[in-house]
Formats: C-alpha cells, sequence, structure tokens
C-alpha cells in the first residue's frame, strides 16, 4: 500500500504523560498536513511543512505541541503534558507541491487521554 | 480569512432520489473549493474538486459539485442516491492568494434511506 500511513492508529494514555505520532506520507509528496479531528467536527488545521520546513502553525496550536519533519519524509507529531481537551484523532495528510493538489489522507491516530 | 460553511448537520434522502447537500466559503483570493468523504474509522477521501474553468465538476462514484461565485457556493450533488452513499462529507477551501492551508467545514452527515 503506497498510501499515507499513520501509527499507531489507537493510543490511550494518562493525564500528564507525553505522546508522539507518526506519518509516512506519500512518497513523491512534499507537503505534509496535520489536522486534528473530534467526534462531530470537520478536520481542523494544526501545521503543514513543504519538504522539511514548517511553514505554518495554527494559533490554536498550543507549545505542547511540535511537530518535525526533519529529513522532508516522514513527520512526528509530540504532544506534551498531555490534558483531556487533546483526546482527538489526528489526521495526517500529503499532497503534491503543485498549487492545486489536493490531499491525500492516511487513517488517522486516535488519542484518548485518561 | 478563508472559511467554509456548511450550514446541514444532516441530509435525509430517498434511495434513487437526488441529493444535494451545501457548502458556502469565504475567501479573500481566488478559491480553490473541494469535497471529501468520510466512512466510520476511515480517513477522508477526496471526491472532487474545483479549481478554474466550467462551473459544474464531476468526480468519482457518480458525485458533481456547481461553483457559483455569485453565491460563493460550491454543492454537492448526485442525480441519484445510493444506501452506500451514507457517509460524512466535509467541504473544503483553501485561497488561492498565496497560502497552502486547506480550511475543512464542520461536515455533513448524509443518510440515504432505502
Amino acid at each position: 500500500d503506497t498510501g499515507v500511513s499513520q501509527d499507531p492508529r489507537h493510543k490511550i494514555t494518562k493525564r500528564g504523560q507525553n505522546v508522539t505520532f507518526r506519518c509516512d506520507p506519500i512518497s513523491e509528496h512534499n507537503r505534509l498536513y496535520w489536522y486534528r479531528q473530534t467526534l462531530g467536527q470537520g478536520p481542523e488545521f494544526l501545521t503543514y511543512f513543504q519538504n522539511e520546513a514548517q511553514l505554518e502553525k495554527s494559533r490554536l496550536l498550543s507549545d505542547r505541541f511540535s511537530a518535525e519533519r526533519p529529513k522532508g519524509s516522514f513527520s512526528t507529531l509530540e504532544i506534551q503534558r498531555t490534558e483531556q481537551g487533546d483526546s482527538a484523532m489526528y489526521l495526517c495528510a500529503s499532497s503534491l507541491i503543485e498549487s492545486t493538489g489536493e490531499l491525500f489522507f492516511g487513517e488517522g491516530s486516535r488519542l484518548t487521554v485518561l | 480569512a478563508q472559511s467554509v460553511a456548511q450550514p446541514e448537520d444532516q441530509v435525509n434522502v430517498a434511495e434513487g432520489n437526488p441529493l444535494t447537500v451545501k457548502c458556502t466559503y469565504s475567501v479573500s483570493g481566488n478559491p480553490y473549493l473541494f469535497w471529501y468523504v468520510q466512512y466510520p474509522n476511515r480517513g477522508l477521501q477526496f471526491l472532487l474538486k474545483y479549481i478554474t474553468g466550467d462551473n459544474l465538476v464531476k468526480g468519482s462514484y457518480g458525485f458533481e459539485a456547481e461553483f457559483n461565485k455569485s453565491q460563493t457556493s460550491f454543492h454537492l450533488k448526485k442525480p441519484s442516491a445510493l444506501v452506500s452513499d451514507s457517509a460524512l462529507y466535509f467541504c473544503a477551501v483553501r485561497d488561492g492568494a498565496g497560502t497552502y492551508k486547506y480550511i475543512f467545514g464542520t461536515g455533513t452527515r448524509l443518510k440515504v434511506l432505502a
């Protein structure tokens, strides 16, 4: 399968713990996006990368959240000191660098904070 | 700032009848518009997009959408609904004036009744 893959698919953690999610985009895609989706809501933009450069970050993203894409391939999203309000589905998507490209989404990583 | 509105939380339609799922948008530049579908416990799947050209665009699974610049709308349509079309549908917009951030609506649940 050559689609976007995310790991882990499910993560249950206790409040205050750190968690890290990984995203492997489609291999030739230069842009990589992270979104958060809560039940009954649409995906909420968190951040995106073009190659290894993080070009935009949502103001809604607290400093407990950090994302990296060190070699312009896979990306990680780390949440430090998790809170119950962080419980959500974290979606990764990738696209080609062409300006009109649609996003290709992974299946998501579901986080439950107890 | 760019934004998307999906005014209906749920749309019910009988199988075989035409369906419409509504979307309006706001951007400062030219809009790039997209529709995605999400099935339970799955990632978002791309259906169709409008970038430029004909106002009526055709996409996957028999879906189409009509771009209306004066009404800033991009409604999703299908001439004859199937029970298997029942899912969550999201409209998304990207402002063509420079940003590569995609903003999603809150989603509309389509229920096709047999």
